[in-house]
């Protein structure tokens, strides 16, 4: 059974860091591209970031470019959310899913994000 | 970027009855080399994460009942619940995996019992 478990969401200031993590369970971790997701209070999903594979490849969303970076380790199948300079509009539940560019080989695959974590909550807020 | 603009944004119909989502991208989704529509759709429950329902447009993921359904190619597609259940009550979001650059998600429909 594949298993996100999530931590590192909280209280933060505008202008401040925080880093989430998702401990992956239950699958081959490393053969999986890997995503993030948000959904501020009320509103849809947001994709926010992607990271292949062997986290070769990264990729963001204009609205956390420059100020998110996403990481992953596969020796300890963690996949990492680095946000900084936080800002009010950051507020949200954020999702790790599996999901996303990987390689098979020398082809590219996409596909779409069939597991998701718990969930943490990020406020932004002075 | 591709854009994925859902309608209605809500809708309320009765136990049994027929419901239908619809999800419109600003390019083609479709890949040529494979046949492939990269389009899924998936469920959201107050408090819980989303689940993928359907993928490559029309392929229900295992455990689905199939009173869900995902039709199209293209750019337009369509998830219809064939006979709504209490249970189905939820927000539907279609999304593209065809850009590896921006997964974007339309802005969801929100299903409701009449």
């Amino acid at each position: 059974e594949v298993q996100l478990v999530q931590s590192g969401g909280g209280l933060v200031q505008p202008g401040g860091s925080l880093r989430l993590s998702c401990v992956a369970s239950g699958f081959t971790f490393s053969k999986y591209g890997m995503s993030w997701v948000r959904q501020a209070p009320g509103k849809g999903l947001e994709w926010v970031s992607s990271v292949s594979d062997s986290g070769g490849s990264t990729y963001y969303a204009d609205s956390v470019k420059g100020r998110f970076t996403v990481s992953r380790d596969n020796a300890k199948n963690t996949l990492n959310l680095q946000m900084n300079s936080l800002r009010g509009e950051d507020t949200a539940v954020y999702y790790c899913a599996v999901g996303g560019g990987y390689y098979s080989g020398a082809a590219w695959y996409m596909r779409p994000f069939d597991s998701w974590g718990q969930g943490s909550l990020v406020t932004v807020s002075s | 970027d591709i854009v994925m603009t859902q309608s209605p944004d809500s809708l309320a119909v009765s136990l049994g009855e027929r419901a239908t989502i619809n999800c419109k991208s600003s390019q083609s989704v479709l890949y040529s080399s494979s046949n492939k529509n990269y389009l899924a759709w998936y469920q959201q429950k107050p408090g819980q994460p989303p689940k993928l329902l359907v993928y490559w447009a029309s392929t229900r993921e295992s455990g689905v009942p199939d009173r869900f359904s995902g039709s199209g190619s293209g750019t337009d597609f369509t998830l219809t619940i064939s006979s709504l259940q209490a249970e189905d009550v939820a927000v539907y979001y279609c999304q593209q995996y065809y850009s590896s650059r921006q997964f974007t998600f339309g802005g969801g429909t929100k299903v409701e019992i009449k």
